[in-house]
């Protein structure tokens, strides 16, 4: 059982380039998450999905987009990437809210 | 003030000792608590919840609510090298709203 898959591990970007981080989960969760975390800060929402054709703005979603097409897939959209991007990337799944179950994280720098 | 504060640490404890681990929140419509426990470079998973007010032991960890005094804790009981990670509280208002993590703190439990 592979819970909740993330590729690429580690990207270096270029200033205004853009990329797309996949995310994947095989254990049938409605709910999906994108968080973003910085050293020593914590970690903080950027988007997330209820379901299937469902998607919100969570904290922090200026710079990003994501789609929701299939229950399994949930990826995240960077567009013109910036320095302040560089950060890890998480996604999650989760039956309910609080159990959430995280994936190993995208390392991204952006010079 | 932020809506949940936690002490980042680094806390560094003898192997055997109990550990107590913090977070105090502004938002008395918190009703679903949670610790994340995460290793160097790997995802958050998730440790404990609980809901609304009490005490709940799993094994060698217990965590604690006190919803008056708007303060979580976490307790481990025969600290071990392994337990040493970043701890990171969450805590929602429902099941429908999103997670709010504090910052995390990273605990070293020594040999």
């Amino acid at each position: 059982n592979a819970g909740v898959t993330q590729t690429p591990k580690f990207r270096i970007l270029k200033i205004g380039q853009s990329m797309t981080l996949q995310c994947t989960q095989d254990m049938n969760h409605n709910y999906m998450y994108w968080y973003r975390q910085d050293p020593g800060m914590g970690l903080k929402l950027i988007y997330y999905s209820v379901g299937a054709g469902i998607t919100d703005k969570g904290e922090v979603p200026n710079g990003y987009n994501v789609s929701r097409s299939t229950t399994e897939d949930f990826p995240l959209r960077l567009e013109l990437a910036a320095p302040s991007q560089t950060s890890v990337y998480f996604c999650a799944s989760s039956v309910s809210r609080y159990e959430q179950y995280f994936g190993p994280g995208t390392r991204l720098t952006v010079t | 003030q932020k809506e949940v504060e936690q002490d980042p640490g680094p806390l560094s404890v003898p192997e055997g000792a109990i550990v107590s681990l913090n977070c105090t929140y502004s938002n008395s419509a918190f009703q679903y608590f949670m610790w994340y426990r995460q290793y160097s470079r790997k995802g958050p998973e998730l440790l404990m919840y609980t809901y609304s007010s009490g005490n709940k032991e799993d094994g060698r960890f217990t965590a604690q609510v006190d919803k008056s005094s708007k303060y979580i804790s976490l307790f481990i009981r025969d600290s071990q090298p392994s337990d040493s990670a970043t701890y990171l509280c969450a805590m929602s208002e429902s099941g429908n709203t999103p997670l709010v993590f504090g910052k995390g703190t990273r605990l070293s439990v020594i040999a």
